[in-house]
Formats: structure tokens, C-alpha cells, sequence
């Protein structure tokens, strides 16, 4: 049972069109992080938010924690052939670390 | 400095056997976790070791268990297999002080086929 629940599951854009994807949940997380997978590789890690309403840029991509830290969001702004792949929300709930993923959404951006 | 890597990259095994499954750490971290990844679907915890004791276990049953050995190295052992164990099973390694954790970096996964 995936406890995250992203949305929408399938995105596909032309390059240089602007993107969001969602990530929400019932439950508190004590920090949520993003990945993104490619096709025969492990999750790489993108970003890792820990602070309600805390909002995090890396280049063309912006991620935001929600301020009750039960939902996040990751955009993309003028999506590139190289940002294809399943995006992973993930969110962590006790000092341990283990990560609660959803079940991810898989972008395409076609040239 | 090394990544995460796993072995073999690829596995087919008949239903009834045991596996093992292996894991390199990220040189510095101290911490491996073992996710489950069916087709399709994200990730599933199915447990942390960490100083070479489990400290944390998802809904997996005993006959997944796991080691980590002094170099910070994992194995993940599964008995009796069934076809529903067939999935891309992941190892992620971090540094955990006290109860600050960082990223994880994770391996690209062992891929079994139970036939």
C-alpha cells in the first residue's frame, strides 16, 4: 500500500513546456525527498525537503513542502529531453530513515 | 569515490529457491537499506541495517533477511521463493550520525525473475 499518492501517473510534454507534479498524503512527514529513475538504474537523489513551506530550487527545477509537511511538489520549468524519466516523491518518518515511496509519475519530453 | 553496487545485475531463479543478493556501500556511509521495487510501482522498505544490526523492518516476512558486515557491505537473502518475489531490488547506502541522515544513494538494482 502506497500511504504517498502522486499524480498525475503519465506526463508527456513537448520541450520547453513547464510541468508539475504532485505528491500528497494523509500522514506527516518529518522530511520528503525527491527522485528521479531512469530505466534499468537506481533512484537518484534530487532534493531533500525537511521544513514546512520550505521551497527549494535547483535550476530549472522547483520543489515545495507543503506548510502541514503532508504534501509536496516538484516543478519544472522549460522541460528538456534529459528530464524524461519516473519522478519519486519520498517521505521519511522517523530518524531512521526509512522512506515511505509513492508509486511515481513517469514524464517524457519529447523534443 | 565509488557509488553504490550491487550484484548480480540480473537473477533467474525457480520458485522454492534461495537467493542472495549483494551490496556495496558508498565509501563513508555507514547505513544500507533494501528496497523492493515491482514493476511499475515505487519502492518498498524492507529493512535498514545499520552497525551491523537491523533497526528497522517493513511488511516483508522472515524469510527475507539481511546482513552487514564490518566494511558496511549488505547481503539480502530470500528463501523459499515465490513468483510474486520476482521485482528490481534496491540497496541505498547513507551516512547516519546520531539522528541526522542525509541522502540516500541508491545502487541500479538486481533484477530477479522467479520462474
Amino acid at each position: 500500500t502506497q500511504l504517498l499518492e502522486q499524480s498525475p501517473q503519465f506526463l508527456s510534454i513537448q520541450e520547453g513546456e513547464n510541468l508539475t507534479v504532485y505528491c500528497n498524503s494523509s500522514s506527516v512527514f518529518s522530511s520528503l525527498q525527491w527522485y528521479r529513475q531512469e530505466p534499468g538504474e537506481g533512484p537518484v537523489l534530487l532534493v531533500t525537503v525537511v521544513t514546512g513551506g520550505e521551497v527549494k530550487k535547483l535550476k530549472r527545477l522547483t520543489f515545495q513542502f507543503g506548510d502541514a509537511r503532508k504534501d509536496s511538489s516538484l516543478h519544472i520549468t522549460a522541460a528538456q529531453p534529459g528530464d524524461t524519466g519516473l519522478y519519486l516523491c519520498a517521505g521519511g518518518t522517523d530518524s531512521w530513515g526509512k522512506l515511505q515511496f509513492g508509486a511515481g509519475t513517469q514524464v517524457v519530453v519529447t523534443p | 569515490e565509488t557509488g553504490v553496487t550491487q550484484s548480480p545485475t540480473h537473477l533467474i531463479k525457480t520458485r522454492g529457491q534461495q537467493v542472495t543478493l549483494r551490496c556495496s556501500s558508498q565509501s563513508g556511509h555507514n547505513t544500507v537499506s533494501w528496497y523492493q521495487q515491482a514493476l511499475g510501482q515505487g519502492p518498498q522498505f524492507i529493512f535498514q541495517y545499520y552497525r551491523e544490526e537491523e533497526n528497522g523492518r517493513g511488511n516483508f516476512p522472515p524469510r527475507f533477511s539481511g546482513l552487514q558486515f564490518p566494511n558496511y557491505s549488505s547481503e539480502l537473502n530470500v528463501n523459499a521463493l515465490e513468483l510474486d518475489d520476482s521485482a528490481l531490488y534496491l540497496c541505498a547506502s547513507t551516512l547516519k550520525l546520531t539522528q541526522v541522515s542525509y541522502g540516500y544513494t541508491f545502487g541500479s538494482g538486481t533484477r530477479l525473475t522467479v520462474v
